[in-house]
């Protein structure tokens, strides 16, 4: 089973619709991420965590929120989604003990906005 | 901030051929962490190497090689003898380490897609 798990994996929609993609970990890492994807602009980061009760805002927060449900699972939702938020969204696990802090990422979700 | 340039946007190249992805780093942090990933045609982003700011020991896995130069804040990457397989995007992220004002986060240049003919 893989380490780091994202549902769904593909999620057509409409604009104004609210969306929801999970990420679940079990690499018992308590560092957390979500980036999107464009073609051309590499991955940016929207929101990371870096435990329960830590939420930080990334490189390109407007329009998205999270929630961090437990250690293993975390949230990104689009309140009302629109066109150019059309990307492949990643979700990604560090563990900073040992002083590594390499990340690890899930398979993606692709989400198209109509 | 950090800022990461790669240098080549696509390069093409046939089997067997080696290949050097550049990648240029810029950051004010004094301790940073620089990687390279590979993200092939199935989309999935797969971890190479990670190189700390203060070992600049080069490194060799297989075909793949890295070579991480401080004084001219570069972190590059040379595949050997290229097969097809390699034909993907690569990434080499920075990340900031504690104390910086990048700390815990990645940073990532646009990404240089390879393609290996056959």
């Amino acid at each position: 089973d893989a380490d780091v798990t994202q549902t769904p994996r593909n999620r057509i929609t409409k604009t104004g619709k609210r969306i929801m993609l999970e990420c679940s970990q079990t690499k018992g890492h308590d560092r957390m991420y979500w980036y999107r994807q464009d073609p051309g602009l590499g991955l940016r980061l929207i929101y990371y965590s870096f435990d329960v009760k830590d939420i930080n805002k990334g490189e390109i927060s407007d329009g998205y929120s999270v929630s961090r449900q437990a250690q293993a699972k975390f949230s990104l939702s689009l309140e009302s989604a629109i066109p150019n938020q059309t990307a492949l969204y990643f979700c990604a696990t560090s563990d900073f003990s040992g002083n590594t802090d390499t990340q690890y990422f899930g398979p993606g979700t692709r989400l198209t906005v109509l | 901030a950090q800022k990461v340039t790669q240098a080549q946007t696509e390069i093409s190249v046939v089997e067997k051929e080696d290949v050097t992805l550049d990648c240029v780093y810029e950051t004010r942090d004094t301790t940073y962490y620089l990687f390279w990933y590979k993200q092939p045609p199935s989309g999935e982003l797969v971890f190479l190497i990670r190189r700390n700011s203060f070992d600049e020991q080069n490194e060799i896995s297989g075909r793949y090689s890295w070579n991480f130069q401080k004084s001219t804040s570069s972190f590059n990457f040379t595949i050997t003898a290229s097969q097809v397989v390699d034909s993907a995007v690569y990434f080499c992220p920075s990340l900031g380490g504690a104390g910086g004002t990048s700390y815990g986060k990645l940073t990532f240049g646009q990404g240089t897609i390879l393609t290996v003919h056959p």
